[in-house]
């Protein structure tokens, strides 16, 4: 089966503090993406990464950088933390494929709360 | 941008009751994605449709794609307190690429 997981489910930070949360996937997928879930809101894309090293920005980057340099393992850094990045995050990824072939495996998550 | 509506926001039934969500985009879909989400974990796939016309079924759980590919519906029937959770619609990026744009989710809750 594959497996995404992420490093925390559950993190407390305070205001100005520098965030690293981190996604592993065991399954060889090019592709992996961060989003944020706020009620209401659905899912939103943050960023992605369809190769090592490579980076693309999504719905909503402002605040937040990646890092991508194993194929297995991507990381989502606030780099100063604020009270409304107080979110769910979710990692996922997927095989490079064609349109209509791009399921996404999901971790379980990090409930991250900015003080 | 595409854009996914679902409907209704919320939902509750009771046990053994029928159920019908919707998903409408506003572009053609190349492809739909359901996932369900239990509360504070991430998302399961269920099914995905392509083309217009198809149906699939796991279990109680039915998904349709219109004819259009503009609009699906997911269907659950008899409803059991372990289908309580989000539903979430999600589907292909127009232009290429592997983006998946999402719904705003069901939340279903099953009542005893």
């Amino acid at each position: 089966d594959v497996k995404v997981t992420q490093s925390s489910r559950y993190l407390v930070k305070r205001t100005g503090e520098k965030v690293f949360l981190e996604c592993v996937q065991d399954m060889d997928h090019e592709n992996m993406f961060w989003y944020r879930q706020d009620p209401g809101l659905g899912l939103r894309l943050i960023y992605f990464s369809y190769d090592v090293k490579m980076k693309e920005k999504g719905d909503i980057p402002e605040g937040y950088s990646v890092s991508r340099e194993k194929k297995e393992r991507f990381s989502l850094i606030l780099e100063s933390a604020s009270t409304n990045q107080t979110s769910m995050y979710l990692c996922a990824s997927t095989l490079m494929g064609a349109l209509g072939y791009n399921e996404q495996f999901f971790g379980p998550g990090t409930r991250l709360t900015v003080l | 941008s595409q854009e996914l509506e679902q409907s209704p926001q919320s939902l509750i039934v009771q046990e053994g009751k029928n159920l019908t969500i919707n998903c409408t985009s506003s572009k053609t879909l190349y492809g739909l994605y359901w996932y369900k989400q239990k509360y504070g974990e991430g998302l399961i796939f269920l099914m995905m449709l392509q083309k217009g016309g198809e149906e699939k079924s796991h279990e109680k759980i039915t998904a349709k794609l219109d004819e259009k590919k503009q609009q699906s519906s997911l269907h659950i029937t008899a409803s059991q307190p372990s289908h309580a959770g989000i539903y979430l619609c999600g589907a292909d990026g127009t232009g290429g690429g592997n983006k998946l744009t999402f719904g705003t989710g069901t939340q279903l809750k099953v009542e005893l």
